[in-house]
């Protein structure tokens, strides 16, 4: 089955810096890669997902990057505030429907 | 759409006896899955379903826990008898088949469950 890794496991950053979030995943078959953000005592919710056709997608701050070669994929945070602070989550598919996750990265952006 | 409804959002009860947490997907999603968070072990996948059959319950952990969905709209995650270690936040989730919808898994609020 799919194996997602993700790395820092916890990541501060000072108001205005940038925040990058790596994870390499295992399975050749996976085609779709979802990042999820977690605020506490919240369920985890979507922020931006990328498939496999492209290579980078940008939404405003964020943007996701993706290697198929290296099978990596990268979340980018500009100019981060305060309320970026949460918890992240990537994930890739494994099979038809299902979502494996990376352990996730506790982000504290500092005033 | 209300999104994921999951009941009791909040769950004490003491060692040994049964948990039943409950979920009602999102209208029209095929796929449904149940996740268990904890601090050490992160998002695990229990079990899924599609079209309410289960597909794969490799992540159940014990025969204590079981899962059902009898219809399209409703599934019942069981844990008898229940033990201090399963204390966690049970997520339910469900998603679409459809490729323009991609994989996206909606997540509920969560069932806070602590086992005393």
């Amino acid at each position: 089955g799919e194996n997602v890794e993700q790395h820092p496991s916890t990541l501060s950053v000072q108001e205005g810096d940038s925040a990058v979030i790596k994870c390499t995943y295992s399975d050749s078959a996976s085609n779709y890669f979802p990042w999820y953000k977690q605020e506490l005592g919240k369920r985890p919710q979507l922020i931006i997902d990328i498939r496999s056709n492209v290579g980078e997608k940008k939404d405003q701050r964020i943007a996701v990057t993706l290697n198929k070669t290296a099978k990596h994929f990268s979340l980018h945070i500009t100019e981060t505030q305060p309320e970026d602070s949460a918890v992240y989550f990537c994930a890739a598919n494994s099979g038809y429907s299902t979502l494996t996750f990376g352990k996730g990265t506790m982000l504290l952006v500092s005033p | 759409d209300a999104g994921v409804i999951q009941s009791p959002r909040h769950e004490v009860t003491e060692m040994g006896q049964e948990v039943t947490l409950r979920c009602k997907p999102i209208s029209g999603h095929n796929s449904l899955f149940w996740y268990r968070q904890t601090m050490m072990r992160g998002l695990e996948l229990l079990i899924y379903f599609n079209n309410n059959v289960p597909i794969d319950d490799s992540g159940m952990p014990e025969d204590r826990f079981s899962a059902k969905m009898p219809n399209a709209s409703f599934s019942t995650l069981k844990i008898q008898p229940s033990e201090p270690r399963d204390s966690a936040v049970y997520f339910c989730a469900s998603s679409s088949n459809q490729w323009s919808s991609g994989n996206t898994i909606y997540f509920g609020e969560g069932s806070w469950l602590t086992v005393v």
